[in-house]
Order: structure tokens, then C-alpha cells, then sequence
């Protein structure tokens, strides 16, 4: 059971370059989402699926699509690089929508936009 | 919106002092609040968490109850540890899915 993985662990973009952030979950969780991590401001959500074929928007979405075509996977894509997302993105899951739960935390990826 | 907001950091304490990180929310209806836990170069972990008011939540010696009437959910430890240093996020999910993350407040501890 590998929990929440994200790929790849490191990244650096040129500004206007596209990319994929790859989060895949083993749990069967039907919530996922992507949160972004800068100093002194927590977390801010990014996007968010509550199962597949079903995405929406967080605090942060510009600059930023998903897709959800397994329950499995929650790709986070990068449209056109900038330095304002240079940032530490965190995919997590959790098991139930509409009730309070845990959320379970990938290990990160740390963009830099140059 | 909602909201939480935690003291700021960076927290230092020697080694078996007592830990108090203090946390408030706002938030309509009831919501069910969160400490969270990143050690360096981790991801967030659920370090604790309460669902209900006067819910008490604890985990490695780590407290924390849940206060409507302050709306509040202060983290305490009695005797810290240097493996506790870490940054802690107070969260709060109310009325769906969607968490709200405060800031976080680093902590180090001296041995």
C-alpha cells in the first residue's frame, strides 16, 4: 500500500514551458486535491475532485488544469510556467465527501520557474 | 469565508518544556478541526483531530480540545521532544469536503 505518490519529486521550468505533476492514490479515495505550499501562507487549494470525471475549482486555479479519468489518478497540469508558481504542490486524498475526514498527503513536489 | 488562524512562529523551546500553538477558526455551521504535522521534506500528516464540541483529540502525547464557545483548538504537549520539531497546521472542514489550512507555526526544539 503506497498511499499517495506524486512525480516527480523536483522540478525546474523556464518560464512559458508546460508540465505535468502526476499524483496517483491506492486507497480507492473518491476525494482528491491539489494544494500549493508557500512560506507564511499554509495551503491553498488549487483544484479538487470528489470522484472521477468530476473536478472543480479551489482558492488558486489560474494557470493551473486538472483532469480525473480514474479514481486512481489526478494529474495537475501547468499551462504555461511562471515564476509566481514556483512553489512545493501537494497532492492529498481522503475517503469520504460531505463528512469530515483525514486527509492523506503525497510527499510534495517542489517547482521552481526560472 | 472561513478561516484559521495560528500564532506565528518559529516556536523554539528546550527539550521537555511545555508546548502551547494556539488556534482559532471561523467558520459557519460545524466544522470539524485538524492538527496537521510536516516533519522537513515530508508531506502533512494528521497528527489529531475532533469532530464535535468538547471532543478532546490526543496522539503521541500531543492534546488538543475542541472549544465552540472560544472557537478555538489549542495544540498542547506537556514534555516536548527534539523529534517534535516540525511545523504544525491547524485545519478546520465545514459543511463538505473542502479544508482550510492555517498558516503553520514551525517548531524547534533544543536538545
Amino acid at each position: 500500500n503506497a498511499g499517495v505518490t506524486q512525480t516527480p519529486k523536483f522540478q525546474v521550468l523556464k518560464t512559458g514551458q508546460s508540465m505535468t505533476l502526476q499524483c496517483a492514490q491506492d486507497m480507492n479515495h473518491e476525494y482528491m486535491s491539489w494544494y500549493r505550499q508557500d512560506p507564511g501562507m499554509g495551503l491553498r487549494l488549487i483544484h479538487y475532485s470528489v470522484g472521477a470525471g468530476i473536478t472543480d475549482q479551489g482558492e488558486v486555479p489560474n494557470g493551473y488544469n486538472v483532469s480525473r479519468s480514474t479514481t486512481e489518478d489526478f494529474p495537475l497540469r501547468l499551462l504555461s510556467a511562471a515564476p509566481s508558481q514556483t512553489s512545493v504542490y501537494f497532492c492529498a486524498s481522503s475517503s469520504r465527501t460531505g463528512v469530515a475526514d483525514t486527509q492523506y498527503f503525497g510527499p510534495g513536489t517542489r517547482l521552481t520557474v526560472l | 469565508g472561513d478561516s484559521v488562524t495560528q500564532m506565528e512562529g518559529p516556536v523554539t523551546l528546550s527539550e521537555e518544556a511545555f508546548l502551547t500553538i494556539n488556534c482559532t477558526y471561523t467558520a459557519t455551521g460545524y466544522p470539524s478541526l485538524f492538527w496537521y504535522v510536516q516533519y522537513p521534506g515530508e508531506g502533512l500528516q494528521l497528527l489529531l483531530k475532533a469532530t464535535k464540541a468538547d471532543d478532546k483529540g490526543s496522539n503521541k502525547g500531543f492534546e488538543a480540545t475542541y472549544r465552540k464557545e472560544t472557537t478555538s483548538f489549542h495544540l498542547e504537549k506537556g514534555s516536548v521532544q527534539v523529534s517534535d520539531s516540525a511545523v504544525y497546521f491547524c485545519a478546520l472542514t465545514a459543511g463538505g469536503f473542502k479544508t482550510i489550512f492555517g498558516a503553520g507555526t514551525r517548531l524547534f526544539v533544543k536538545a
